[in-house]
């Protein structure tokens, strides 16, 4: 079965600055999708971003990037120009790509990221 | 768009006693997750279903069962509540693969809150 490790349970920053969330994920699959998803003190699952594995391209939307490394399993978070509404769960997830459709989505523990004004 | 509708959004229950989370998603997807979520755990898949009259289980499917009335809607049932119930569950829904824009991107629904005294 896949895992989803993420090690840092809590992580806090200043407001402007730049943080790095980790993410490492055990997987003898060779495709599949990775994604970031944030969860604000709303409860509201959002996508933040995503990585196909087959491309070697890192994902970037606007302030967020990836820096995803296939041979060492790594998928790390980067958070540039933090903003106070950056506050939030984060959480790494695993979906293997199935030839039936039964895709599942596999999550970390999260990290609980605090923007400090 | 409403999304993925869950209700409700809060409930209390007595040890012992029943209940069914109601999930409905109006964007005409074939896969259906639900997910719950507890402090430090992240989201652990509890079923899913990969179309209208299949369900599968996923990694905490004990004390759980679910029923896919239809394409649109996927119930969560407790049949005899316990403590370790209480938790925040999610209802996801996914673009299916043939569907053309495959992003694998779970939407997911605003979560309910349950707790069993």
């Amino acid at each position: 079965a896949q895992t989803v490790t993420q090690s840092q349970p809590e992580m806090s920053v200043q407001e402007a600055e730049t943080v790095t969330l980790s993410c490492t994920y055990d997987t003898s699959e060779n495709n599949y999708y990775l994604f970031w998803y944030k969860q604000p003190p709303s409860r509201q699952m959002i996508l933040v971003i995503r990585q196909e594995a087959y491309k070697q391209q890192n994902a970037t939307e606007n302030r967020f990037s990836v820096n995803f490394q296939k041979a060492a399993k790594s998928f790390s978070l980067k958070i540039s120009d933090s903003q106070l509404g950056d506050t939030a769960m984060y959480f790494c997830a695993f979906m293997k790509l199935l030839l039936g459709g039964s895709e599942k989505l596999v999550f970390g523990k999260g990290t609980k990221l605090t923007v400090n004004p | 768009n409403a999304g993925v509708t869950q209700t409700p959004k809060f409930q209390v229950l007595k040890t012992g006693q029943s209940m069914t989370l109601q999930c409905a998603q109006d964007m005409n997807h074939n896969s259906m997750y639900w997910y719950r979520q507890d402090p430090g755990m992240g989201l652990r898949l509890i079923y899913y279903s990969a179309s209208e009259g299949t369900t599968d289980k996923g990694e905490v499917p004990n004390g759980y069962n679910v029923s896919r009335l239809n394409k649109r809607e996927f119930s969560l049932r407790l049949e005899s509540a316990a403590p370790s119930q209480t938790s925040v569950y999610f209802c996801a829904s996914r673009l299916d693969r043939t569907a053309g824009l495959f992003t694998g991107e779970l939407f997911f629904g605003e979560g309910s809150r349950l707790t069993v005294l």
